[in-house]
């Protein structure tokens, strides 16, 4: 069964970048594509990328010039960062392993990360 | 980006009941949408993508229906763990949008 676990800072100052890591066990990250979604408290899910092996990575535009995704195959982790943060990216970030389509089939339990000097 | 719309924002329902969801979209597309479940406090769980095709393990209560700009989640006889929150999201275009949600709520 594949799991997948975030990890990163839980705050962030703003102006600086987000950071977070996600480990995948239980299955090999090469061969599926892997996502970011993000969720502000209360309100709802927003995509915020999505990279597939170390080949092709596409990116909302609502974020992109802020956006980098990475994968570490060494490692089996994959990973976001997303430069000069405010207050706008508090939220619950989560990982996702996706089928080939868009649609997220995996998620890790999400991590918070706060926005706030 | 397409904008996702449901409704209603809470469906207040009894046990044994159903529960029909709807998701509107402000563009037209076949089957490109999927529908996801969250409970309080934990990530959400795919349900049904291709509209109508149930994700492993989804029991056959839920099922999805729709085309061109309207969608249909329904939960044919609500059972206590079903009570939560749901999204529907569409595939069709890149970025991939969700709805506000639905809360599905004990009434």
């Amino acid at each position: 069964q594949v799991q997948l676990q975030e990890s990163g800072p839980g705050l962030v100052k703003p102006s600086e970048t987000l950071s977070l890591t996600c480990t995948v066990s239980g299955g090999s990250i090469s061969s599926y594509y892997w996502s970011w979604i993000r969720q502000p408290a209360g309100k709802g899910l927003e995509w915020i990328g999505r990279i597939y092996s170390t080949v092709s990575s596409n990116y909302n535009p609502s974020l992109r010039s802020r956006v980098i995704m990475s994968v570490d195959m060494s490692k089996n982790q994959f990973s976001l960062n997303l430069t000069s943060v405010t207050a706008a990216d508090t939220a619950v970030y989560y990982c996702t392993r996706d089928l080939g389509i868009a649609v997220a089939s995996y998620w890790g339990q999400g991590t918070l990360v706060t926005v706030s000097s | 980006e397409i904008v996702m719309t449901q409704s209603p924002a809470t469906l207040s329902v009894s046990p044994g009941e159903r529960a029909t969801l709807s998701c509107r979209t402000s563009q037209s597309f076949s089957s490109n949408l999927a529908w996801y479940q969250q409970k309080p406090g934990q990530a959400p769980r795919l349900l049904i993508y291709g509209a109508s095709t149930r994700a492993t393990g989804i029991p056959a209560r839920f099922s999805g229906s729709g085309s061109g700009t309207e969608f249909t989640l329904t939960i044919s006889s609500l059972q206590s763990e079903d009570f939560a929150v749901y999204h529907c999201q569409q595939y069709n275009n890149w970025p991939p949008s969700f709805g506000q949600g639905t809360k599905v709520e004990i009434k």
